[in-house]
């Protein structure tokens, strides 16, 4: 199976400042057939489901506020809040779907300082 | 709009069975793939189960593989998930997910909408 291991745990960060958080794959997440990494992040905010935030790496989902960005490639990915929001407290996970079966980072714990 | 409702869940001893169903709309419920995925008390996210759109084919994460049985019924747009000789680390909330994108074989899908939860908790 692939880990997926995110980076940090948890983080505060004073409202407005960014929010960096990481996920390392033990192997590549690029999906040959159609060249892109099928790596994924997710929001949960405390008390609910989680709700798909990027996909194939860098796509925001719909309705996703532009704060929110993925970059990364092979088996290094990052989601940036650019400015955060009081609205924002939750814990992220990144999932990849590359290789069966899918499986998600522990999760970071992201908090206003 | 998509929603996905899941019921079925409560307090079952260890070895019991359990029935979880999702009712779902505002989207070709046939043509989808559908997860579900769990998450115990305090924990992460942990996929469980997928079936393909017209149920033919299913995946099961290890830990449930032999004991969880998910099907569909497509003319009522429900999933379930039979959860039979459940043990206490079972005990979790179970999200029924619209499957998004797949690949390989249909197994390994990203989870595009997801329910709000249904607890089953494996108790004596």
């Amino acid at each position: 199976d692939i880990v997926m291991t995110q980076s940090p745990d948890s983080l505060a960060v004073s409202l407005g400042e960014r929010a960096t958080i990481n996920c390392k794959a033990s192997q590549s997440v690029l999906y040959g057939s159609s060249n892109r990494f099928y790596l994924d992040w997710y929001q949960q905010k405390p008390g609910q489901a989680p709700r798909l935030l990027i996909y194939w790496a860098s796509n925001r989902e719909s309705g996703v506020p532009d704060r929110f960005s993925g970059s990364g490639s092979g088996t290094e990915f990052t989601l940036t809040i650019s400015s955060l929001q009081a609205e924002d407290v939750a814990i992220y996970y990144c999932q990849q779907y590359s290789t069966f079966p899918p499986t998600f980072g522990q999760g970071t714990k992201v908090e206003i300082k | 709009e998509v929603q996905l409702l899941e019921s079925g869940g409560g307090l079952v001893q260890p070895g019991g069975s359990q029935r979880l169903s999702c009712g779902a709309s505002g989207f070709s419920f046939s043509s989808n793939a559908m997860s579900w995925v769990r998450q115990a008390p305090g924990k992460g996210l942990e996929w469980v189960a997928t079936v393909s759109g017209t149920g033919a084919n299913t995946y099961y994460a290890d830990a449930v593989k032999g004991r969880f049985t998910s099907s569909r019924d497509n003319s009522k747009n429900t999933l379930f998930l039979q959860m039979n000789s459940l043990r206490a680390e079972d005990s979790a909330v179970y999200y029924c997910a619209k499957a998004g994108y797949c690949s390989g074989g249909g197994g390994s899908c990203s989870f595009e909408n997801w329910g709000q939860g249904t607890r089953v908790t494996v108790s004596s």
